[in-house]
């Protein structure tokens, strides 16, 4: 079975700095990825995701990953993030054939301050 | 507007009492997902149907059910056997196919078990 690993839990940093959200994934078969962000009491949003191609992604809101199978990671990185960047981001993985099912990682919350 | 709607936003139940979650989708969708958050624990799939009259068990079923009656419509039962049914529950829906597709997400359900 697959699995994905944040183990950063908080990632404080100051506005207009760069920062980087690390996700390492674990499956036995090709993957897909994603990075999904998470506003206060709402639900997800897709930021950007990885299906196949070229190994750097961008997505909304400034935010890139690069998906390296040697290191098996996707890393989320912005080079200078705002305040309203505020927010919990969940990497989540799920598997060729395996019905779009997606297994999420426990999350990093990123709190940007002034 | 299309989308993913999700009621009540906040649900307030006794020890001991069954209580029904909805969810409802205009995307089209073929697939729908229900997932419970915890703080820390990332998402946790409970329950997943990917056509009308059929669904299967997630990673942490045991305790609730679900029907799929209606393409549009995927309400979730969190029953009495549930040992800890306080979360955050969110639903999701995404189209079918051979390649992974984003999971669109509503604005999610807060029980709480008095």
């Amino acid at each position: 079975a697959q699995s994905v690993t944040q183990l950063d839990s908080q990632v404080p940093v100051f506005e207009e700095a760069p920062v980087e959200l690390r996700c390492n994934y674990s499956s036995s078969v090709s993957v897909y990825l994603f990075w999904y962000v998470q506003y206060p009491n709402q639900g997800l949003q897709l930021l950007l995701k990885y299906l196949s191609g070229s190994t750097l992604v961008k997505g909304i809101n400034g935010f890139e990953a690069e998906f390296n199978k040697s290191q098996t990671s996707f890393h989320l990185r912005k080079p200078s993030v705002h305040i309203s960047d505020t927010a919990e981001y969940f990497c989540a993985v799920t598997i060729t054939g395996g019905g779009n099912k997606l297994t999420f990682g426990t999350g990093t919350q990123l709190k940007v301050e002034l | 507007d299309g989308g993913i709607t999700q009621s009540p936003k906040y649900l307030f139940r006794k020890e001991g009492q069954n209580v029904t979650l909805s969810c409802e989708q205009n995307l089209n969708h073929d697939a729908m997902y229900w997932y419970r958050q915890d703080p820390g624990q990332g998402l946790r799939l409970i329950y997943y149907s990917q056509i009308v009259n059929d669904f299967q068990k997630g990673d942490i079923a045991e305790g609730y059910s679900v029907s799929r009656e209606k393409k549009e419509s995927f309400p979730l039962t969190v029953t009495s056997a549930q040992k800890n049914p306080t979360a955050f529950y969110l639903c999701a829906s995404s189209s079918r196919g051979q390649v992974a597709n984003e999971q669109f997400f509503g604005p999610g359900t807060r029980l709480t078990v008095l």
